[in-house]
């Protein structure tokens, strides 16, 4: 079993419409909860962290936690054709340091 | 305010050479962490250091692959005799303190290819 799995995409989407990102983890000793976005040929860019259940929003993305479903998943609003990208899940343990990444799922926004 | 800093962002080697990866994290950063995305594969931790110290390298292969962090100067991640297998990109991360609640930044990333 993986230790972080994400929904395998791809996902297309409408401008406007909202993406919705699911995430998956194995370690019940997971602390912190990452989503990074990878254009296609570049670098990861943190886009939100969270450590707690429930919900954390910034500006048009949503985070959402839930620790006793070992779940975790990313909302886009507003979709915009800026958006189309690989979106990263990362996960950290409770003693450690080291992400544990999942393979990414990419989203195409269509204009 | 300069981001992490990695160079050369392209390196091409033929099969038995050396390269040689490095990484210059955030000022203020005193954590620095190596991953490979290895083509249509996720990222993968391969070693984390501090200054002077290798914290884990659990996820380095045991063979060919070094890396360091010397008390003056970048971070290197050292790969002697590479071969195919090892064209991948090789991304730097860094973050200000240690401790599973930091955020991790990511470089610009080295892209090796081996022919």
């Amino acid at each position: 079993q993986k230790e972080v799995e994400q929904n395998s995409g791809p996902l297309s989407v409408p401008e406007g419409a909202i993406a919705s990102l699911n995430c998956t983890y194995s370690d019940r000793g997971s602390q912190s909860f990452f989503w990074y976005r990878q254009y296609s040929g570049k670098s990861p860019e943190l886009i939100m962290s969270i450590y707690s259940n429930g919900d954390k929003e910034d500006g048009r993305f949503t985070a959402q936690l839930n620790k006793a479903s070992q779940y975790v998943s990313l909302l886009i609003r507003d979709s915009q054709p800026s958006d189309s990208a690989t979106y990263l899940c990362a996960v950290n343990h409770r003693n450690d340091y080291k992400l544990s990444f999942g393979a990414g799922t990419t989203v195409t926004v269509r204009a | 305010n300069a981001g992490v800093m990695q160079n050369p962002r392209h390196l091409v080697r033929r099969r038995g050479q050396e390269a040689r990866l490095r990484c210059s994290p955030m000022k203020g950063h005193s954590h620095v962490y190596w991953y490979r995305q290895l083509p249509e594969e996720g990222l993968k931790f391969m070693v984390y250091l501090q200054k002077e110290n290798i914290i884990d390298e659990s996820g380095m292969p045991k063979e060919r692959f070094s890396a360091e962090f010397p008390k003056e100067g970048p971070s290197i991640l050292r790969i002697q005799q590479v071969v195919r297998g090892d064209s991948a990109a090789y991304f730097c991360a860094s973050s200000p303190l240690k401790g599973a609640d930091n955020e991790q930044f990511f470089g610009p990333g080295t892209r090796l290819t081996v022919l």
